[in-house]
């Protein structure tokens, strides 16, 4: 069946680099996403990476797709308190119909 | 604000009452779901639903009851619930069902 798993939890240093791993089990997804969740809030898109791409970066963020592993990973470069969040594997159904999360990986920033 | 507004933020209800989620998005969306976030859990899809129609329903049960008058708007009626309904309720907007979601900042459901 369908499934994103997702480690729990990640505690890193401020000004540290944050690596969030994820594993998919749906190869023919077009697209990846990654959501991120601040307390008391909704999910807001972070980020997301082509089915046809390696790597992407946005400023601080490096998105690396294997897709062999069906493994998935975002890189937050310098760390910062502010980036203390939840944050969401996503990917397609397979029915096309809607996302399926992981349960998230909680980052805490310590300064 | 990500155009997608939930109300109420917050909801208290006992086992017997009847209440009722809002959900409203001013993006031009066609596609609105319910999700379900409980502790420790991931993200359970509750409901879809594509040009007002419910294309999804996942294995809900009936005391969870959507609906969506039009386009922009969807509800999430209430009733009989039981304390392990407990939990953040997100509504979801995208333009496209496989299109990247926005959402709502939740409404926190306690049943006493």
């Amino acid at each position: 069946g369908e499934d994103v798993e997702q480690s729990l939890f990640l505690s890193v240093r401020e000004g540290d680099s944050s690596v969030i791993n994820c594993t998919y089990t749906d190869s023919s997804s077009t697209y990846l996403y990654w959501y991120k969740q601040e307390p008391g809030a909704g999910l807001q898109l972070l980020t997301y990476i082509f089915s046809n791409m390696d790597m992407k970066q946005d400023q601080r963020l490096t998105v690396l797709l294997n897709k062999k592993d069906k493994h998935l990973s975002l890189r937050i470069a310098d760390t910062q308190t502010g980036d203390s969040a939840i944050y969401f594997c996503a990917e397609p159904n397979q029915a096309g119909t809607a996302l399926i999360f992981g349960k998230g990986t909680t980052l805490s920033v310590s300064s | 604000e990500t155009g997608v507004t939930q109300t109420p933020r917050h909801l208290v209800m006992g086992m017997t009452n009847k209440k009722s989620l809002k959900c409203e998005q001013h993006l031009g969306h066609n596609a609105m779901y319910w999700y379900k976030q409980s502790a420790k859990k991931p993200l359970e899809l509750m409901f879809v639903y594509n040009f007002k129609e419910q294309t999804e329903n996942n294995s809900v049960p009936s005391r969870f009851s959507p609906e969506c008058p039009n386009s922009s708007h969807l509800f999430l009626h209430l009733h009989t619930l039981q304390p392990e309904d407990s939990a953040l309720y997100l509504c979801a907007s995208s333009q496209d069902r496989v299109a990247e979601a926005f959402f709502g900042q939740g409404t926190r459901l306690t049943v006493v």
